[in-house]
């Protein structure tokens, strides 16, 4: 079964630093999509990333990119010059196509409260 | 017009009642999402539907109904729910399918007494 593993359960930069969340998943299918989703205090979640397997280049949106490391299943993702609106709880989530019943599988990590301080 | 909206914004019942929490989106995209969000945890897939049609149920107990009337309307009929149903209930919602980014609406935050 599919698993996404966030270790780090808080973690604070101070504002204009670069911070670095971490992710790990296991799985034994080949093609599959991962996203970073951003969900800030009392506002809606929002997909800030998503990178697929089959991509080798790591994902960026801005100040946002991936680190991709497809064997040692590993999807972090770096956040250049914190702002204070990136204050926000950031969920990992894989997808993938579940070949033997035609079904997809869409599983989130438990998630990393970041906090940028002033 | 590039949002999600979801009603009510707070709802309380009891457990013998019956309510629905509505979602709505005007985008023009053909799959919809429930998710239940428990405190402090990440969403759970609950419901996906496809072109109006329920394509994935995440074996979920039969005290939630959903229903999709049209393309831009979902909901989530409740009934004899438990106290551990209480949660942060999710709406979203995505062009095609899963592979498109999903829009997230605010959610509907059910007390269950």
């Amino acid at each position: 079964a599919q698993t996404v593993t966030q270790s780090q359960p808080e973690m604070s930069v101070q504002e204009a630093e670069t911070v670095t969340l971490s992710c790990t998943y296991d799985t034994s299918e080949n093609n599959y999509y991962l996203f970073w989703y951003k969900q800030p205090p009392s506002r809606q979640m929002i997909l800030v990333i998503r990178q697929e397997a089959y991509k080798q280049q790591n994902a960026t949106e801005n100040r946002f990119s991936v680190n991709f490391q497809k064997a040692a299943k590993s999807f972090s993702l770096k956040i250049s010059d914190s702002q204070l609106g990136d204050t926000a709880m950031y969920f990992c989530a894989f997808m993938n196509l579940v070949t033997t019943s035609g079904t997809y599988k869409y599983i989130f990590g438990t998630g990393t409260r970041l906090k940028v301080l002033a | 017009d590039t949002e999600v909206t979801q009603t009510p914004k707070h709802l309380v019942m009891g457990m013998t009642n019956k309510k629905s929490l509505k979602c709505e989106q005007h985008m023009g995209h053909r799959a919809m999402y429930w998710y239940k969000q428990k405190a402090k945890k990440p969403p759970e897939l609950m419901f996906v539907y496809s072109y109006e049609k329920l394509s994935i149920n995440e074996s979920v107990p039969s005290r939630f109904s959903p229903e999709c009337p049209n393309s831009s309307l979902l909901n989530l009929h409740l009934h004899a729910l438990q106290p551990e149903d209480s949660a942060l209930y999710l709406c979203a919602s995505s062009r095609e399918g899963f592979l498109d980014e999903q829009f997230f609406g605010p959610g509907t935050r059910l007390t269950v007494l």
